[in-house]
Parts: structure tokens; C-alpha cells; sequence
């Protein structure tokens, strides 16, 4: 089944511990995107991957990182998590055309 | 980066009516989707239509694009309860393929 995987799904931490989610896809998709999505904002791209080694900042990559070493992965780093970052966040993959999105069930983070 | 906006925010109808939601964005674009959520889930890309296309169809659904008036609308025939959800129009402009996407529209269709 195509699809993509994200863990974990909920996930509580407090300020300042290092966490990684993780984002897999079986597509072989080589745009890989990871979002967050707040109330009364909408989604928001944090960083985004036209294919492997090739990253790129999106609208709000403040206080995170992404790395794309293979191109089924691209997990999402929060080197020191902080409260305002408490959200919904998305992955998502997508091949060149036509564009379409395929995303991921989202992790709820919630940093305390 | 360029949004899309959906109006209204929050529209509430009862199931059989047709649901209408409108999306208006700034610049020229290569191509305009929208996408359905379910409360908390990841979002399902419903119909893609290029800045050449005027309408498209997909089953209940009917997208236009207005490249004029740079906006589309998305109509959702006889609805059901389970079209409750929220609605995203994404856009795709320059030469960037990664859609940027709206704050949604959140429609509540009472059974």
C-alpha cells in the first residue's frame, strides 16, 4: 500500500530535549515537505526536499532541521524543543508532476 | 511565499444541500489544488486543476479556476454527513512545485 509513516504519533516532551520524527514513504517520491499546522494558521512549510542530499527552508525552519539521506527519509530534528513549537505537524511526499501531495497521519507534539 | 484564502472559514448546511467554498490567492499560478482533513488527520488531495483549465470534475465534486479574477471555487453536490471536515485550496506558482497552502475551510454538514 502507498503510503506515508510518521512516528511517532504523540509525542510529550519537555523544553530543551533533543527529538527526532520520523517520515518514510514508499512511493519513491522525490519531493519530501514537513509542515505544522496550528489553529487559525493553517499548514505552514517548515522544510522542504526536491530529492536526496537537496534540502530547502520554508516558511517557518526556526528551531528545526531536516536531513534527506535517502530518499524514502526525512525526518525532522528539534535540537532544543520549546513550547511555541507545541503543534500538529505534517510530512508529506509528492513526485515531480503532477504535484499532488500524499501525506502522513501527523504527530501531535506538545513540549512542556 | 504566496497562501491561498478560503472563504468562509466555517460553513454549516444541512445533508442533501450543495456546499460552495471559494479560495482566492495573489499571484499567477502554475496549478491550484484542494485538499480534504478529517478532524486531526492527514490531509487527502481531492482535484487538481491547472492554470489553463477552467472547471474540472471529480464525482460530487466541481472545481473552477478564474485566473482573472484569481480565484477558484469548490462545490460540493448533495452533501453527505461524512463530507464534515476541513477544506484546503494549495497553490503552485513560479517555479516552485511545492504547494503553499490556505487556512482552510471548515464545513459541518448536519444528517
Amino acid at each position: 500500500e502507498a503510503q506515508v509513516t510518521q512516528n511517532p504519533r504523540y509525542l510529550i516532551t519537555v523544553t530543551g530535549k533533543k527529538l527526532t520524527v520520523t517520515c518514510s514513504q514508499n512511493m519513491n517520491h522525490e519531493y519530501m515537505s514537513w509542515y505544522r499546522q496550528d489553529p487559525g494558521l493553517g499548514l505552514r512549510q517548515i522544510y522542504y526536499s526536491m530529492n536526496v542530499e537537496v534540502t530547502d527552508k520554508g516558511d517557518v525552519p526556526e528551531g528545526y532541521k531536516v536531513s534527506r539521506k535517502e530518499k524514502r527519509n526525512f525526518p525532522l530534528i528539534l535540537e532544543s524543543p520549546s513550547p511555541n513549537q507545541t503543534s500538529l505537524y505534517f510530512c508529506a511526499s509528492s513526485p515531480p508532476t503532477p504535484y499532488e501531495q500524499y501525506f502522513g497521519p501527523g504527530t501531535r507534539l506538545t513540549v512542556t | 511565499s504566496q497562501q491561498g484564502e478560503e472563504d468562509p472559514q466555517a460553513l454549516s448546511i444541512q445533508e442533501g444541500e450543495n456546499a460552495t467554498m471559494n479560495c482566492s490567492y495573489k499571484t499567477s499560478i502554475n496549478n491550484l489544488q484542494w485538499y480534504r482533513q478529517n478532524s486531526g488527520r492527514g490531509l487527502v488531495h481531492l482535484i487538481l486543476i491547472r492554470s489553463n483549465e477552467r472547471e474540472k470534475h471529480s464525482g460530487r465534486l466541481r472545481v473552477t479556476l478564474d485566473t482573472s479574477k484569481k480565484s477558484s471555487s469548490l462545490l460540493i453536490t448533495a452533501s453527505r454527513a461524512a463530507d464534515t471536515a476541513s477544506y484546503f485550496c494549495a497553490t503552485s506558482s513560479g517555479g516552485s512545485y511545492i504547494p503553499t497552502f490556505g487556512r482552510g475551510t471548515s464545513l459541518i454538514v448536519h444528517p
